[in-house]
């Protein structure tokens, strides 16, 4: 069964220092999406790519969090620099199409910054 | 303002007996609604769907109602088995975009 692949799992790194996570969607997946979920709290979405192109990343912290998606196909979310507060699960999710529904999500990568 | 919440952080259910577990949303142009379950250490799971010109969908155990008018739908799993016991996140979708309610954890007691 096709899956979302992520890595790494877990990632600890001191404040101010650079972190990148990578996403491998469901082939065929046209829609992806980062989200950034807080202990407690549900996924909230932090950028959403049709293609290579950006179609939402209005809760992108974009001084510090950048995202590409340059064929298309796989996707690096990056961090720098890290602060305490990022600490959290950051979740891949694909989709065949937006607004297809239901998404598919990557096990994920759990940040601890220190 | 949280559009999507799930007021009842946790929910405990005897094996065999029904779940029911509750979201509000107050974004009337949502048209689609989704659960999600999620197990320690994996990513969440679609479970269920419903449309918003629709007001009951069922799958097997699981059975969810809109209630456009209250803006709530309810997830009912019956009947509630050990292995359904994780954390269900209802998420509302709008112009493509999904918004998560926080979870509920729910605990099946064999």
């Amino acid at each position: 069964e096709a899956e979302v692949a992520q890595s790494p799992r877990y990632k600890i790194t001191e404040k101010s220092q650079a972190v990148a996570f990578w996403c491998d969607p469901i082939s065929g997946h046209a829609t992806l999406y980062w989200y950034r979920q807080i202990l407690g709290q549900g996924p909230e979405l932090l950028v959403q790519f049709q293609d290579e192109s950006v179609v939402d990343d209005s809760q992108l912290p974009k001084d510090r969090f950048s995202a590409e998606r340059l064929k298309g196909v796989d996707s690096t979310l990056k961090i720098q620099p890290a602060e305490l507060g990022d600490s959290a699960m950051y979740l891949c999710a694909s989709s065949p199409q937006i607004g297809s529904g239901e998404q598919f999500f990557g096990p994920g990568t759990r940040l601890t910054v220190l | 303002d949280q559009q999507v919440k799930q007021n009842s952080p946790s929910l405990s259910v005897q094996e065999g007996r029904i779940s029911i577990l509750n979201c509000d949303y107050t974004n009337s142009m949502f048209d689609y609604f989704l659960w999600y379950k999620k197990y320690p250490a994996e990513g969440p799971t679609f479970l269920i769907s419903i449309s918003s010109i629709k007001d009951k969908n069922e799958d097997g155990r699981f059975t969810v109602f809109l209630n456009k008018s209250a803006k709530h739908l309810s997830l009912h799993i019956v009947p509630s088995q050990p292995g359904d016991s994780a954390v269900y996140f209802c998420a509302a979708i709008n112009a493509g975009k999904s918004t998560f309610g926080d979870g509920t954890t729910l605990t099946v007691k064999p």
